[in-house]
């Protein structure tokens, strides 16, 4: 089975810290993605990742970034956080582009919360 | 992507089988159906997936009428782990697009 495994299932966090999140995905995916959860708004699409080193933008990208170093590993940093990033946030692998199906692999989420 | 409309509640007895309908009457060509569900307070789990033929894997059957415009996920066996609030969506298969939008989906109860 795949295994989307996300570092904190819970964080709290203080305004203006960097906040580091961390995903790892074990079946060689070469898509990764981080999404936001919040209640009637459905999940948004922050960055994915198509490959290592490689990035693009999702639907609400403003005041995250990404770091894709390993194949396996995909990190969603909170430059300076807000409360309005209190949220659940959930990571995604899948196959590479092209291949049919390419349903996507959720981790459990981290909720996080920034006070 | 095509919208889809599912109910918005529906209840199961455990042990029975579970029908959860969707439709999808526009629906293109190439568009495939999924499945995914989201158990409380964890993340979205896909299930399955089909284009044109009836798809059953080891968690569910999907199936789909042949004008494509409706499709039914069946859980043969419910138990109580299934209460969850069930996803369909259509969409193109591969696509750099992931903008996944998951709509309100159908809030399945399993009662003992």
């Amino acid at each position: 089975d795949v295994k989307v495994t996300q570092s904190s299932r819970y964080l709290v966090k203080r305004t203006g810290e960097k906040v580091f999140l961390e995903c790892v995905q074990d079946m060689d995916h070469e898509n990764m993605f981080w999404y936001r959860q919040d209640p009637g708004l459905g999940l948004r699409l922050i960055y994915f990742s198509y490959d290592v080193k490689m990035k693009e933008k999702g639907d609400i990208p403003e005041g995250y970034s990404v770091s894709r170093e390993k194949k396996e590993r995909f990190s969603l940093i909170l430059e300076s956080a807000s409360t309005n990033q209190t949220s659940m946030y959930l990571c995604a692998s899948s196959k590479r582009v092209g291949q049919v199906g390419s349903p996507l692999h959720f981790g459990n989420g981290t909720r996080l919360t920034v006070t | 992507d095509a919208k889809t409309t599912q109910p918005p509640s529906m209840d199961c007895a455990e042990g029975r089988a579970a029908n959860l309908p969707c439709n999808h009457s526009t629906i293109s060509g190439n568009e495939y159906v999924y499945w995914y569900r989201q158990i409380h307070s964890q993340g979205p789990q896909y299930i399955i997936h089909g284009l044109k033929n009836n798809e059953t894997n080891e968690m569910a059957s999907l199936i789909i009428t042949e004008d494509r415009k409706s499709s039914t996920l069946i859980l043969p066996h419910a138990t109580l782990r299934d209460t969850a609030v069930y996803y369909c969506i259509v969409r193109l298969p591969p696509s750099n697009d992931y903008k996944l939008s998951f709509g309100a989906g159908t809030t399945v109860t399993v009662r003992a």
